[in-house]
């Protein structure tokens, strides 16, 4: 079984609208983040969410918000799309501290 | 803030030989190191984690050291292979064990 698992694995949309990523991981983890990769391939942590808690936010515009209906899952969602969004985005379980992160497939978002 | 360089950013051998792929951090409060294998439009595949107290994890051609103190950590792989061809990022994990910080990645080519 996938420990992480993402759709869709391809999102192409126009500036302005609404879009949602989607995130589950069954490793029954408390923490699961959310990475974007840009075009040039920098990995970059976005949020981190434990427990309905966002412990990280690494300077990502309040368009961008992490919704977590349960435990298994954490999505993104954005709003009013920007060009600048296209990128890569990856959600991914860190893990317990003594443990491997693991990423989900990728979600390759772009912005027309 | 931890920063996190990989040097070469490219490589290019011919298949067989041995390689070594590089990383620095800045701030040696790491909990553990993790490198991590990508293919093109693929996500992230954990190779190897290193705990902060090891100085060394092995797995099949691959070994990755770690020199907390001074800040390094190498990949070596043995009797390279076409289908080692991706990109290769390490990461490291800071000692609250919430941040993981990447490095760029070294992206490597084996010629068959």
């Amino acid at each position: 079984d996938t420990a992480v698992s993402q759709t869709p694995k391809y999102l192409v949309t126009q500036m302005g609208n609404d879009k949602s990523i989607k995130c589950e991981q069954n490793l029954g983890h408390d923490t699961m983040y959310w990475y974007k990769q840009d075009s040039k391939k920098f990995l970059k942590i976005m949020f981190s969410y434990n427990n309905k808690e966002l412990i990280i936010n690494e300077t990502v515009p309040n368009r961008f918000s992490p919704k977590s209906p349960d435990k298994a899952h954490l999505n993104l969602h954005i709003n009013s799309l920007e060009l600048g969004d296209s990128a890569v985005y990856f959600c991914a379980d860190p893990g317990l501290e003594s443990h491997e992160q693991y990423f989900g497939p990728g979600t390759r978002l772009t912005v027309t | 803030k931890q920063e996190v360089t990989q040097i070469p950013a490219a490589l290019s051998v011919p298949e067989g030989e041995n390689l070594v792929l590089n990383c620095s951090f800045t701030d040696s409060a790491i909990y553990n190191l993790q490198w991590f294998r990508q293919d093109p439009g693929k996500g992230l595949t954990s190779l190897l984690l290193i705990q902060s107290s090891q100085r060394e994890q092995t797995s099949g051609r691959l070994n990755a050291s770690l020199d907390k103190s001074s800040g390094r950590s190498t990949l070596y792989i043995a009797a390279s292979q076409p289908g080692d061809s991706a990109t290769y990022l390490c990461a490291v994990r800071d000692n609250y064990g919430q941040n993981f910080v990447f490095g760029p990645g070294t992206r490597l080519s084996v010629l068959p």
